[in-house]
């Protein structure tokens, strides 16, 4: 129940195309889901973040999609660029309890082609 | 200006030794956390401090033992180093729940070799 599952485990993408990259979960109580993007060398970086009381938040070019019912979300990348080419981790915590964990998924490796 | 800050970067080290890993953040954040990510990338969590104590172990050998001797310090020793230790540890931090901001802000990551 605490797993998140992601998927897929890699992407190759056209600069200027469009990068999915879909989340499933179990655990109804979690109540916060953030994507981070991690280069290669550094600590992951919050990219963008959702509840579940809303279906779709778009910040840029990033936009997370949310299915309460279907217990999945996604990352959309739209005009993707090279820049882009990094990991990405969905993840899931409770956050109402004081130092809950991220459940992370187990990453996408997004490689964008100039 | 550096948020979560770790020291060292590197540490190769052999088998059966004892080591530690600092972790500092000036966030003014309550809550600090130790992730481990493996050599395939998944990144999983180790320990949970909250105002200084522990709130999450999950199953991790005892040879590791947080210690937080501040709310702005996490660090992490590792006693009788082994081959599968070997990995990017990560430290983290995040505000209370009752600020209502849900980031957890990671530091750059320590990566530790085991020979």
């Amino acid at each position: 129940q605490q797993q998140v599952k992601q998927s897929p485990q890699s992407l190759i993408v056209q600069k200027g195309g469009i990068s999915i990259i879909n989340c499933a979960y179990e655990n109804t109580a979690f109540d916060y889901f953030p994507w981070y993007q991690q280069f290669p060398g550094k600590g992951p970086a919050l990219l963008i973040a959702i509840r579940p009381d809303v279906s779709e938040k778009k910040e840029g070019r990033f936009t997370i999609s949310f299915n309460k019912s279907a217990k999945q979300f996604s990352l959309h990348i739209m005009d993707s660029q090279p820049g882009d080419s990094a990991t990405y981790f969905c993840a899931a915590s409770i956050v109402k309890q004081a130092g809950t964990a991220l459940i992370f998924g187990k990453g996408t490796t997004l490689s964008v082609s100039s | 200006d550096t948020a979560v800050s770790q020291t060292p970067k590197y540490l190769v080290t052999q088998m059966g030794n004892d080591k530690s890993i600092k972790c500092e953040q000036n966030l003014g954040h309550d809550t600090m956390y130790w992730y481990k990510q493996d050599s395939k990338k998944f990144l999983k969590i180790m320990f949970s401090y909250n105002n200084k104590e522990l709130i999450i172990n999950e199953t991790v050998p005892n040879r590791f033992s947080p210690k937080s001797p501040d709310k702005a310090h996490l660090n992490l020793h590792i006693n009788s180093l082994e081959l599968g230790d070997s990995a990017v540890y990560f430290c983290a931090s995040s505000p209370a729940p009752s600020s209502g901001k849900d980031t957890q802000y990671f530091g750059p990551g320590t990566r530790l070799t085991v020979l």
